[in-house]
């Protein structure tokens, strides 16, 4: 099957770096992308990786290692409007169907 | 543009009760999708579809319809609502993934369906 795990909750200060990380477990995807959810809200696409290596957006980055079978989504210079729910997703090689990850829950102190 | 649109935003049936819940884009996107979200999990595809006509199943469609007669709608229908059918539904759109454009998956508002 085919299945991607990420961390349930982490916890960061204003002004920190977080690194939130996802693992997965699928026999081929095309590209692992992340989304951020505010409670209450839909998810909105934050960042896409095709390839391996680290894509930058702002203050968002993401990476992704196929050989490792991991990725993660790094969040720098947090603020308080960056507590959201963070979930990575892929698309199953050959197929159409997108599969999510259960979610990390990400709480930024003052 | 309106994005991705949700209709109705809440409601409420009874066990056995069916109802439709509407969905529409003006992205002119091909792929489009519904989810379920339930709390403490992550975002599960009930059915999706890749163009007008042609529909396909996702991780959990049981207890569930679609069609897509057209590029900007796609309802997704309850049969026999059942208590295990609450949760928050998500429809999402895209460009057509064999396109292999930035996969990037614009959602609605949701809708939040209580089934008592």
């Amino acid at each position: 099957g085919q299945s991607l795990e990420q961390p349930s909750e982490v916890t960061a200060v204003e002004g920190a770096i977080v690194q939130i990380n996802c693992t997965y477990q699928t026999s081929g995807f095309y590209g692992l992308s992340w989304y951020q959810q505010h409670d209450g809200g839909a998810p909105t696409f934050l960042s896409y990786n095709a390839l391996d290596g680290l894509e930058e957006t702002g203050r968002f980055s993401s990476f992704l290692s196929r050989s490792d079978s991991y990725g993660y989504l790094l969040l720098q210079e947090l603020q308080m409007k960056d507590s959201a729910s963070y979930f990575c997703a892929v698309r199953g090689s050959g197929t159409y169907k997108y599969i999510f990850g259960t979610g990390t829950r990400l709480k930024v102190l003052a | 543009n309106a994005g991705v649109t949700q209709t109705p935003k809440f409601q409420v049936l009874k066990t056995g009760q069916s109802m439709t819940l509407q969905c529409a884009q003006d992205m002119n996107h091909e792929y489009m999708s519904w989810y379920r979200q339930d709390p403490g999990m992550g975002l599960r595809l009930i059915h999706y579809s890749v163009g007008a006509g042609i529909t396909d199943q996702g991780e959990v469609p049981n207890g569930y319809n679609v069609s897509r007669s057209t590029t900007e709608d796609f309802p997704l229908r309850l049969l026999s609502a059942a208590p295990s059918q609450t949760s928050v539904y998500f429809c999402a759109s895209s460009y057509s993934p064999s396109q292999r454009r930035q996969e990037t998956q614009y959602f609605g508002p949701g809708t939040r369906l209580l089934v008592l």
